[in-house]
């Protein structure tokens, strides 16, 4: 089956913990994307990247922090300096430039404590 | 960034009916995606039109784009209980390396 898994489905933080959430594609995409989405919201990009070993901050970056040592793994963690981290975050790969069409995961919901 | 605005924001109707949703945008646009989001679920993609197209097909859906107008349309015809979810406009912007989504439309179709 090819797809994109995040994990875990939910996640149960306390306040000053850092956590990170994990995404895999087995597409062979060379793009990938972090978003956050809170309540009854759009989708705010967090990070992207490209090609592997390069990533790029999005719109909502401050208090995240990304690595893409490989091109089927994109994980994001929220540290403690993310004030309101309490939301559900979607992962998504695409073959290569941004504008074409994205493949999501089914999300993470974390919560903090 | 420039997310495109979806209309109505909310739409329920009953099974059967047409279901018609809006996205307008500032900039100029490659291309404009629309994707459905079950409730807790992640998005999946519906269709794709190009800045050259002026309407799409797949299915029970229609896409129209009017650039001049900077606005697209996602029609859904003939619907079903199983359309109930949030429908999202995505822009490409020209000169982007993303999508912007917008605040999507949450459909409730009535069996």
């Amino acid at each position: 089956d090819g797809g994109i898994t995040q994990s875990p489905k939910y996640l149960f933080r306390k306040e000053g913990q850092n956590v990170t959430l994990s995404c895999e594609q087995n597409l062979n995409h060379d793009a990938m994307y972090w978003y956050r989405q809170d309540p009854g919201q759009g989708l705010r990009l967090i990070y992207y990247s490209q090609i592997v070993n390069d990533f790029q901050k999005g719109d909502i970056a401050e208090g995240y922090s990304v690595s893409r040592e490989k091109k089927e793994s994109f994980p994001l963690t929220v540290t403690s300096a993310q004030k309101n981290p309490t939301a559900f975050y979607l992962c998504a790969s695409s073959t290569g430039l941004g504008t074409d069409t994205q493949y999501f995961g089914p999300g993470t919901r974390l919560t903090v404590l | 960034s420039q997310q495109g605005e979806e209309d109505p924001q909310a739409l329920s109707i009953q099974e059967g009916e047409n279901a018609t949703m809006n996205c307008s945008y500032k900039t100029s646009i490659n291309n404009l995606q629309w994707y459905r989001q079950n409730s807790g679920r992640g998005l999946v993609h519906l269709i794709l039109i190009r800045s050259n197209e002026r309407e799409k097909h797949s299915g029970r859906l229609r896409v129209t784009l009017d650039t001049s107008k900077k606005s697209s349309s996602l029609l859904i015809t003939a619907s079903r209980a199983a359309d109930t979810a949030s429908y999202f406009c995505a822009t490409a912007e020209t000169g982007a390396n993303n999508l912007f989504f917008g605040t999507g439309t949450r459909l409730t179709v009535i069996p």
